[in-house]
This record gives structure tokens, C-alpha cells and sequence, in this order.
């Protein structure tokens, strides 16, 4: 299994403003993952970040708007950019272990909402 | 192209009773299945997964579920829920050609004491 944490747990932010998510976890993974849970929703992926390659973004999500830096593979994170109330969400951090990639963790989520 | 299916937004069920909780998906080829549950305010804690092998797999807290490849089905079971499973509970699909999950809708759980 992995041990995922965020930073921060939850934020309250001014329409415009941007507010970057860290995800951290305590041991080397290729693949991460950043979510989005809009409220009363499930799940949406936003993109996949590989260490040393370009995020790769799901169709209706883009760099501008999500930037995500992936240092190394450990560590990523995610900016939400130019906020704007229907940007609040839960956004968690995921990433895949096991030998085939079989199972994914999740990080706690940072709860954000932006007024 | 892949989708799951949680046909009930909301199961009730009394405490000590049996649970069920529907997911269908669609896949081509084999599927990964998952599922997992996510408690107020909390993460995303996974519970169980089908890859391969036998058909009734077994996870966290007494949970259990059943791959149907011919229904195309793979619901929760617990034989005796507890209040504290009462929760939102997420089925996921993953190609084994492809990197991510892909998630149900959910269904939100209640445990009535």
C-alpha cells in the first residue's frame, strides 16, 4: 500500500486568487494521479503526472488552468489557477501500486471553496 | 471505452441485516474492479479488488464481493452491516490496457441502528 498525504487539508479563497495542492508520498511511484470530486459527485480525473514527462490532461481539463509540477517520484503538485466559485471541490491526489499497477491509493483530499 | 453503473443513489438497510450494493461496468476486454468507500469529510479508503482467480473476492471490514463476467456485475456484500459501514461507497473499472480508474456515481449507504 502507500501512505499519501496532502497540504493543505482544506482552503477558503478569493474568486481569481490560485492555490497549489502538495501531494506527498512515502514511497517511489511512476504514476500519480490528481482528481476532482465536485460536490454530491464522483470522482473525475484531471490528469496523470509521470516524473520527468509532461502531465498528460483529460479532455475539458487544461495546463493553464491546472498546472502540475512532478519533481521527482515522490512529490507532486497540483495548482488550481484564476478561481472561480465552481472551481470548489475536493481534489485528490491518487497513485498506483503493485507489481501490474493493480491497485490505487488515495490521498485525504483538500477540500476547497472558493468564494 | 470504459463506464460503470451504481444503479441506487441511496440503500438502506437495518443494522444486522445483509447488504448489497449494485455496480455493473462496461470494458473491452478484462476488467480490474474495485471498490471503495469514503466516510464524511475523509478520503477515498480502498476495500477490495477483482483481478483475477476466483470469482468472490474479500476485503476490509467484512466486505466481500462477486465478479459476474456473463452480468457484467461486481456488488458489495457484507453479510451483517454494522452502523459504522454507513458511508459512500465507489465502484471502479480499470482496462488492463489503460493507467487510470474509472469511477461509478456512488451510493451513499445507511446503516439504520
Amino acid at each position: 500500500s502507500a501512505v499519501i498525504s496532502q497540504k493543505p487539508s482544506r482552503d477558503i479563497c478569493q474568486r481569481g486568487t490560485s492555490l497549489t495542492i502538495q501531494c506527498q508520498v512515502d514511497s517511489q511511484v511512476t504514476m500519480m494521479f490528481w482528481y476532482r470530486q465536485q460536490p454530491g459527485q464522483s470522482l473525475t480525473l484531471i490528469a496523470t503526472a509521470n516524473q520527468g514527462s509532461e502531465a498528460t490532461y483529460e479532455s475539458g481539463f487544461v495546463i493553464d488552468k491546472f498546472p502540475i509540477s512532478r519533481p521527482n517520484l515522490t512529490f507532486s503538485t497540483l495548482t488550481v489557477s484564476n478561481m472561480s466559485p465552481e472551481d470548489s471541490s475536493i481534489y485528490l491526489c491518487s497513485v498506483v501500486t503493485g507489481g501490474r499497477r493493480e491497485t490505487q491509493y488515495f490521498g485525504p483530499g483538500t477540500r476547497l471553496l472558493v468564494l | 471505452a470504459q463506464s460503470v453503473a451504481q444503479p441506487e443513489d441511496q440503500v438502506n438497510v437495518a443494522e444486522g441485516n445483509p447488504l448489497t450494493v449494485k455496480c455493473t461496468y462496461s470494458v473491452s476486454g478484462n476488467p480490474y474492479l474495485f471498490w471503495y468507500v469514503q466516510y464524511p469529510n475523509r478520503g477515498l479508503q480502498f476495500l477490495l479488488k477483482y483481478i483475477t482467480g476466483d470469482n468472490l473476492v474479500k476485503g476490509s471490514y467484512g466486505f466481500e464481493a462477486e465478479f459476474n463476467k456473463s452480468q457484467t456485475s461486481f456488488h458489495l456484500k457484507k453479510p451483517s452491516a454494522l452502523v459504522s459501514d454507513s458511508a459512500l461507497y465507489f465502484c471502479a473499472v480499470r482496462a488492463l490496457w489503460a493507467n487510470n480508474l474509472f469511477f461509478g456515481t456512488g451510493t451513499r449507504l445507511t446503516v439504520i441502528p
